[in-house]
């Protein structure tokens, strides 16, 4: 419906390994954000990319890291996972014009298990 | 980051109408509120964004005072379909560069047949 997709669906890993997940539209949005939501929890903010380069970031350490390429899809990677990472993990597109609007288009998310 | 305080839950009946406030009060001057829709293990979805006084579209109306301190979502005359977590933002930031949306941790509206 939004046209953005994420994958994969849903993921387990052990603590200590590493992890990317991937997201993408088919609007040509050029701005994306990543998201993480805890189970009954609003999503927390991890990172935004613009044209390629990260211009935004909320309170999570380095090991969230990111991507983006030159069709404007991402990668979010996550090194030396913990069972706190646990989480939906959400990707939102919005159009890069200038303005104050903040419409995100989001995907259906990735759940990551970490056990 | 503009922080937002919404009611934990909220109850209702098909074919009443719903309104959810919401409290910013440090909401700067060049930040919009927008609510966001949120199913189970789906992304959020976009409701309704406004500035100041009032915004109508097909599915919510949008309340919003002159000190912009806080802002009601109306819901008319909803179904059991509406039943989800709704968020309230204030957006951190004007220009496409450094943008920090922060949800709360939403409202749950319950609708009953």
């Amino acid at each position: 419906e939004t046209g953005v997709t994420q994958s994969p669906t849903h993921l387990i890993k052990t603590r200590g390994q590493q992890v990317t997940l991937r997201c993408s539209s088919q609007s040509g949005h050029n701005t994306v954000s990543w998201y993480q939501q805890a189970l009954g929890q609003g999503p927390q903010f991890i990172f935004q990319y613009y044209r390629e380069e990260e211009n935004g970031r909320g309170n999570f350490p380095p090991r969230f890291s990111g991507l983006q390429f030159p069709n404007y899809s991402s990668e979010l990677n996550v090194n030396a996972l913990e069972l706190d990472d646990s989480a939906l993990y959400l990707c939102a597109f919005r159009p890069g014009t200038s303005g104050a609007q903040d419409t995100q288009y989001f995907g259906p998310g990735t759940r990551l298990t970490v056990l | 980051l503009a922080k937002t305080t919404q009611p934990i839950s909220m109850d209702s009946y098909e074919g009443q109408e719903v309104n959810i406030t919401c409290s910013h009060n440090n909401i700067a001057t060049n930040d919009y509120i927008t609510w966001y829709q949120q199913f189970p293990s789906q992304g959020p979805r976009f409701i309704i964004q406004g500035y100041k006084t009032k915004v109508t579209n097909e599915v919510a109306s949008l309340f919003i005072p002159a000190d912009r301190k806080s802002s009601t979502l109306s819901l008319p005359r909803v179904s059991l379909s509406d039943t989800a977590v709704y968020y309230c933002l204030v957006g951190d930031g004007f220009d496409t560069g450094r943008r920090a949306l922060t949800f709360g941790s939403g409202t749950r509206l319950q609708v009953q047949p």
